[in-house]
């Protein structure tokens, strides 16, 4: 199975602040990368597609990035909405793997 | 609207098998992928597998080939996750989701707790 590292484990930061979440593939996955938010009580919430493309109604403060096998979502100017824990998913071969997750929190 | 309704909470107990049902409104489940996802409490998201309501095909990631079995009626728009031989591991919320607009999961539902215990 494909192998997601995500980093940080969870990540305190003040509003307006840039914040980056990391996730790396244990092997080449394309662009096959998606991000996720999910809220406490809620289901996930799908942000970034395709490594790079942006959900439909997703604010475009978030972007994805990718170098090689590593894949990155950015929070342009954090929000108080924007608290949550965030996943990563490769879809490039199943079973889809999920990255362990960042716990994102104000400062 | 797409909507996934997710059916309630389960309580079973230990050895025994529970069905959960996802029912989609607003779009045919024909034309998409149906993604099941769990969540024990206070972990992460674990992909389970996925049915191609058109024909029926699943794929399951290892662990859960002898556990989970995914089903879809195309006639009713649901989508079905039988867990079999639960156990105290088996507790967890199952979110059902599907592939709407991208190929990756987009849409979900709720989520529903199963709790097993004797």
């Amino acid at each position: 199975d494909i192998q997601m590292t995500q980093s940080p484990a969870s990540l305190s930061a003040s509003l307006e602040e840039i914040v980056t979440i990391t996730c790396q593939a244990s092997q080449d996955i394309g662009n096959w990368l998606s991000w996720y938010q999910q809220k406490p009580g809620k289901s996930p919430q799908l942000l970034i597609y395709g490594a790079t493309s942006l959900a439909d109604g997703v604010p475009s403060r978030f972007s994805g990035s990718r170098s090689g096998t590593q894949y990155s979502l950015k929070i342009s100017r954090l929000q108080v909405e924007d608290i949550g824990i965030y996943y990563c998913l490769q879809a490039y071969s199943a079973p889809y793997t999920f990255g362990a997750g960042t716990k994102l929190e104000l400062k | 609207e797409v909507q996934l309704q997710q059916s309630g909470a389960e309580l079973g107990k230990p050895g025994t098998s529970v069905k959960l049902s996802c029912k989609v409104s607003g779009y045919n489940i024909r034309n998409t992928y149906m993604h099941w996802v769990n969540q024990r409490p206070g972990k992460g998201l674990e992909w389970i597998g996925r049915i191609d309501p058109a024909n029926g095909n699943t794929i399951y990631a290892e662990k859960f080939k002898s556990k989970a079995t995914l089903t879809a009626d195309t006639s009713s728009n649901t989508a079905y996750m039988q867990l079999s031989q639960l156990k105290s591991d088996d507790t967890a919320i199952y979110f059902c989701a599907m592939s709407l607009t991208t190929v990756v999961p987009d849409y979900w539902g709720q989520g529903v707790m199963v709790t097993v215990s004797s």
